[in-house]
C-alpha cells in the first residue's frame, strides 16, 4: 500500500522568505510524484507532477520539487514566497492507475 | 464555465437519512473519480469510473456508499442510512484517458453535514 506523510501541516512565512515543504512516500513500485494547491475559495488544482527523468521538477507559479529516490522524499520549494501562495499544498504518489494517495496536507500562510 | 461541477454545494442530513450528490465532469473527459476529504486530511479516494464501467469500487467506505455514471457523462454519489461520521467534504474530480490520464480536475466539493 503507498502513503505519504508531510511533516509540516501548518508553516508561517514573511513575503520573500524561502519555502520548503517535507514530503515522504512510502511505495513499493514505479512512483508518480504530485504536488497539489488549494487557494482559499478555489478547487484542488495540480501544481507540478515527477513520472521519471529528471527528478528536479518545475511547476507554475514558480515551485519546484525533487525527487530523491533513496530518500523516498519529493519536497516542494520556491526561492522568494507571496502573499497570493498561501494555501493549502497537498503531496500526492500514486503508481500506474494514476489514482493519488494524498498527504494530510500543509497550510501555509504567508504575512504580508 | 467548462470546470468539474457538483451539486449541492451544502447538504445537511440527519442521521438515517439517505443523500445523494451529482458531479459533472468536463463534457470530454471520460474518467471520473469521487473522493472524500475530512477536516485535516488530504483527499481520501473512493471509487472511479472510465465512460460508464467502474473500475475500482473496493475503497468505497461501506457497503451504503454506491456510485453510479450510467450514460457515462454525470455521476452520482449516493450514501444511504447517514451516519455522523460521513460528514464531510465530498470531492469529484475527471480527467481524460490518455497521456494526461494524470491531470486531474477537480470540483468545488460537496459537504455533508450529518446531525
Amino acid at each position: 500500500a503507498q502513503s505519504v506523510s508531510q511533516h509540516n501541516h501548518h508553516v508561517i512565512l514573511s513575503e520573500a522568505a524561502s519555502l520548503e515543504l517535507g514530503c515522504n512516500y512510502s511505495y513499493g513500485g514505479t512512483v508518480n510524484l504530485f504536488w497539489y494547491v488549494q487557494y482559499p475559495g478555489q478547487h484542488l488544482q495540480l501544481l507540478l507532477k515527477y513520472f521519471s527523468g529528471d527528478p528536479l521538477v518545475k511547476g507554475i507559479k514558480g515551485f519546484e520539487a525533487e525527487f530523491i529516490k533513496s530518500k523516498f522524499s519529493f519536497n516542494l520549494r520556491k526561492p522568494s514566497v507571496q502573499w497570493s501562495d498561501t494555501a493549502e499544498y497537498f503531496c500526492a504518489v500514486s503508481g500506474g492507475s494514476y489514482i493519488p494517495t494524498f498527504g494530510r496536507g500543509t497550510s501555509l500562510i504567508v504575512h504580508p | 464555465d467548462t470546470g468539474v461541477s457538483q451539486d449541492p454545494r451544502h447538504k445537511i442530513t440527519k442521521r438515517g437519512q439517505n443523500v445523494t450528490f451529482r458531479c459533472d465532469p468536463i463534457s470530454e473527459h471520460n474518467r471520473l473519480y469521487w473522493y472524500r476529504q475530512t477536516l485535516g486530511q488530504g483527499p481520501e479516494f473512493l471509487t472511479y469510473f472510465q465512460n460508464e464501467a467502474q473500475l475500482e469500487k473496493s475503497r468505497l467506505l461501506s457497503d451504503r456508499f454506491s456510485a453510479e455514471r450510467p450514460k457515462g457523462s454525470f455521476s452520482t454519489l449516493e450514501i444511504q442510512r447517514t451516519e455522523q461520521g460521513d460528514s464531510a467534504m465530498y470531492l469529484c474530480a475527471s480527467s481524460l484517458e490518455g497521456i494526461r490520464t494524470y491531470e486531474q480536475y477537480f470540483g468545488p466539493g460537496t459537504r455533508l453535514t450529518v446531525t
